[in-house]
């Protein structure tokens, strides 16, 4: 159980353009999911916070008309990248959380997005 | 910057050895978790320590908490190959939000 889904799994695109990823809990409802991305040989940094049909909250320096998060229901959330550039070139990696106490402390994380911009 | 720090950064061993990583972290925590990321890969969640707890144990896994020093430590008993992995620690603060370490590359040679 907790599978957490990511999709695409790689995209490449052209600068200027915008990039949706998608992040499903498969099977449970993720009241909370957060968005992290990754440098090469770095450790994860958290870009926002989404809870459930309320705005995300975004981490200082992640601005948030550039990336777009939308937590429309209990198992989607998705992160658009608009107007991508090279330095966005990064790895995209999402995690939920269920509302339930008894396991609330533990994030499930799904398998990354591995976004190129040329 | 909130980021805990793990140390080593990088360390080889050979297959049935043990492997000791360690971490520490600036703020109050409700809990610290470890994680294992293989090469491109997504997380996978290890084990879990609340503030509380001093030793938890999992398998072939022991992780420790000091909250007074700020640190804690994971040791893999007799290593495998299939151990090689970047491992970080990850701290539960205010929000419930996760403070990763800088992570520990581990490889595993037969």
């Amino acid at each position: 159980g907790a599978v957490v889904s990511q999709h695409p799994s790689w995209v490449i695109c052209k600068s200027g353009t915008s990039v949706k990823i998608e992040c499903r809990s498969l099977d449970f409802q993720a009241t909370t999911m957060f968005w992290y991305r990754q440098f090469p040989k770095q450790s994860l940094m958290l870009m926002a916070t989404s809870n459930e049909g309320s705005k995300a909250t975004y981490e200082q320096g992640v601005e948030k008309d550039k990336f777009l998060i939308n937590h429309a229901s209990l198992t989607l959330s998705t992160l658009t990248v608009t107007s991508a550039h090279p330095e966005d070139s990064s790895f995209y990696i999402c995690s939920a959380r269920t509302g339930t106490h008894r396991i609330q402390e533990t994030q499930y994380f799904g398998p990354g997005t591995r976004l190129l911009v040329l | 910057s909130q980021q805990g720090e793990e140390d080593p950064q990088a360390l080889s061993i050979q297959e049935g050895e043990n492997a000791t990583m360690n971490c520490s972290y600036k703020t109050s925590i409700n809990n610290l978790q470890w994680y294992r990321q293989n090469s491109g890969r997504g997380l996978v969640h290890l084990i879990l320590i609340r503030s509380n707890e001093r030793e938890k144990h999992s398998g072939r896994l022991r992780v420790t908490l000091d909250t007074s020093k700020k640190s804690s430590s994971l040791l893999i008993t007799a290593s495998r190959a299939a151990d090689t992995a970047s491992y970080f620690c990850a701290a539960t603060g205010g929000g419930n939000k996760l403070t990763f370490g800088t992570g520990t590359q581990l490889k595993v040679e037969l």
